[in-house]
């Protein structure tokens, strides 16, 4: 039962375009949202986050939109470079749980 | 360098062998998970313990794995009779907070291969 679900498993963007990661959720107790980066033989790490009780949190080049109604959170890079060429994942918990349930990740890669 | 630690970095086992995977919390975290990733696959929880209690094995399966976080080292994943189906990569987490507004802070992953 996949509970956090990142639909397309690979994208592609010129440099210095946007690139848009989108991430949708089943599990309306889900109250704080996570995106990680990942390269290749190396673990996750945490890119930015954010709470239900927000709709956006940025940080330098990268943005998270929530649409808890939607159930639909998204990252927006911009401008997109090659370094950020990578698989990404979202991930969501809730204040009661006890883990983290992550989606299945897209692979970005960013065009020189 | 404070981080996550896990080792082996790779482990390579033939069918019917057992893997231990070792994973050092990041200094000051109690809270250890292990997730799993399977080739084209994302990451799939298997455990969470506190130091020596198991909190959530929900993901975990039910023969031949199990997990453990002494009072004293690391955690530890062990596989018994590993079958082929069992390679992947395995991650270690921790993280600070008794509730999950924290992050998780990963470590570089252990490849299990079985021959």
């Amino acid at each position: 039962d996949q509970q956090v679900k990142q639909n397309s498993p690979s994208l592609s963007v010129q440099e210095g375009r946007i690139s848009i990661l989108n991430c949708d959720y089943t599990n309306s107790m889900f109250d704080y949202f996570l995106w990680y980066k990942k390269y290749p033989a190396e673990g996750p790490t945490f890119l930015i986050s954010i709470s239900s009780i927000k709709d956006k949190n940025e940080d330098g080049r990268f943005t998270v939109f929530l649409n808890k109604s939607a159930k639909h959170l998204s990252l927006h890079i911009v401008p997109s470079q090659p370094g950020d060429s990578a698989v990404y994942f979202c991930a969501a918990s809730y204040n009661t749980g006890n883990q983290f349930y992550f989606g299945t990740g897209t692979s970005l890669t960013v065009i020189p | 360098n404070a981080g996550v630690m896990q080792n082996p970095r790779h482990l390579v086992r033939r069918r019917g062998q057992e893997a231990r995977l070792r994973c050092s919390p990041m200094k000051g975290h109690s809270h250890v998970y292990w997730y799993r990733q399977l080739p084209e696959e994302g990451l799939k929880f298997m455990v969470y313990l506190q130091k020596e209690n198991i909190i959530d094995e929900s993901g975990m399966p039910k023969e031949r794995f199990s997990a453990e976080f002494p009072k004293e080292g690391p955690s530890i994943l062990r596989i018994q009779q590993v079958v082929r189906g069992d390679s992947a990569a395995y991650f270690c987490a921790s993280s600070q907070a008794v509730g999950l507004s924290g992050e998780l802070f990963f470590g570089e992953g252990s490849r299990l291969t079985v021959l």
